[in-house]
């Protein structure tokens, strides 16, 4: 599976986009990203995934490059409630698995 | 739409003794997944399960941990003997599709004294 790369924290200000970075060069050919994001010690939360053009959800939008090595989760107006660790994750590529490897993560800090 | 449940929210056990972990996927979901979460580490792969089979077991970290699904339907996490490293929070989700979100539970803590 391949690795993800995250800046460890990030300030952002209420209402403000908030914009997340993530690296993963390594990336195969069938890889998704995801991204899911965990409040306090609430269990992970899902907020979107994309293989190779961008997506926009509800909660977010997800930008990956074109030769996908790395890629950004958009929050457009961020509020404090999305004060968060969030995770980007490569995953299910050739093998049968839904296994997620999670990293560090980047802590965002949202500010009033 | 009910989300992910799992039973008990937290456990106290004696080293040696045995715990069962519960966990209600979301329901039509095929796709079970088991993670844990030990103290100051990251969130770790257990399991996943497709309806009553096991797809990977690679994270499993011993033969105290037993996982079962039977029926496809509810999933349960026993740990027998428990130690004191088996200590954090267990957390169950599940998804439709293996490349699909996975939704997770609340977790459940468990604490081996």
């Amino acid at each position: 599976d391949a690795k993800t790369t995250q800046p460890p924290s990030m300030d952002c200000a209420e209402g403000r986009a908030a914009n997340l970075p993530c690296n993963h060069s390594t990336i195969s050919g069938n890889e998704y990203v995801y991204w899911y994001r965990q409040i306090h010690s609430q269990g992970p939360q899902y907020i979107i995934h994309g293989l190779k053009n961008n997506e926009t959800n509800e909660m977010a939008s997800l930008i990956i490059t074109e030769d996908r090595k790395s890629s950004t989760l958009i929050l457009p107006h961020a509020t404090l409630r999305d004060t968060a660790v969030y995770y980007c994750i490569v995953g299910h590529g050739s093998s049968n698995t839904g296994k997620l490897i999670f990293g560090q993560g980047t802590t965002l800090q949202v500010k009033p | 739409e009910a989300g992910v449940t799992q039973f008990p929210s937290h456990s106290v056990i004696e080293k040696g003794q045995t715990v069962t972990l519960r966990c209600d996927p979301i329901s039509g979901h095929d796709n079970l997944y088991w993670y844990r979460r030990v103290m100051g580490k990251e969130i770790k792969f257990l399991l996943h399960f497709v309806k009553e089979s096991k797809q990977d077991e690679s994270g499993m970290p011993n033969n105290r941990f037993l996982a079962e699904r039977t029926g496809g339907t509810y999933s349960t996490l026993k740990v027998q003997p428990a130690e004191l490293e088996d200590s954090g929070v267990y957390f169950c989700a599940s998804s439709q599709r293996i490349a699909g979100g996975q939704y997770f539970g609340p977790g459940t803590r468990l604490t081996v004294t």
